[in-house]
């Protein structure tokens, strides 16, 4: 069964600082993966997708890598600032089905 | 419109009663899935349709729960007789095509289901 971990589950740190999220799953065969955000009370938004055939993503400060071999994919955010904090989730699809992480919860301190 | 829209934003209603949440999804867009977040929770998926049909109906938590999709477009979500832990975020998402392919995945901002 395709499992998906997201480590850590919350992390804090002071504005500023480059950060690195983790996600980590069991099954080699997914296809795509999607990286989203998701503020308190709201729906999620996409931040990054990367397809099977790609290895990284980047969208301004936010770069995201897949490396199948080693079941894992990184969400890179430099220079962080307050407005990043939110949960962060991660999910891929395998065969049709879209397999989630639990998120991890970043704060950014002024 | 511009984004996944969904209907109503909040709703409060008496244990017992039935409700339902509707689902508009980006023009053009083929899958369309319901999920549900309870506070401080994961994802949990509920549903998905390719076009109006629904070929994964496991994640529908009991035979109260039921979703349909019409024209190809808007979803609607039923729960009869809701309980109290019906409540939740109910969330809507719509993409091209099923899973990630060529097409990110675009969420509504959800409705806050409060089963009183």
């Amino acid at each position: 069964k395709q499992e998906v971990t997201q480590i850590p589950a919350a992390l804090s740190v002071p504005e500023g600082e480059n950060l690195v999220l983790n996600c980590s799953f069991t099954d080699s065969a997914i296809y795509n993966l999607q990286w989203f955000r998701q503020d308190p009370g709201k729906g999620l938004t996409s931040l990054l997708l990367i397809q099977s055939s790609q290895r990284e993503q980047t969208s301004g400060r936010l770069n995201a890598s897949l490396d199948k071999s080693s079941g894992r994919s990184t969400l890179y955010i430099a220079a962080s600032q307050p407005g990043d904090s939110a949960t962060y989730l991660c999910a891929f699809d395998s065969n049709y089905q879209l397999i989630w992480g639990a998120g991890t919860k970043l704060i950014i301190k002024p | 419109g511009a984004g996944v829209s969904q209907s109503p934003s909040n709703k409060v209603t008496e244990k017992g009663k039935d409700v339902e949440l509707r689902c508009d999804p980006i023009s053009g867009h083929t899958a369309l899935y319901w999920y549900r977040q309870s506070l401080g929770q994961g994802l949990e998926f509920l549903i998905y349709f390719q076009g109006n049909s629904a070929p994964d109906k496991s994640g529908l938590p009991s035979d109260r729960f039921s979703a349909e999709r019409t024209g190809g477009s808007v979803s609607t979500l039923t729960i009869q007789r809701t309980q109290q832990e019906d409540s939740a975020v109910y969330l809507c998402a719509s993409s091209f095509g099923l899973g990630f392919y060529n097409s990110p995945l675009h969420f509504g901002n959800g409705t806050r289901l409060t089963v009183t």
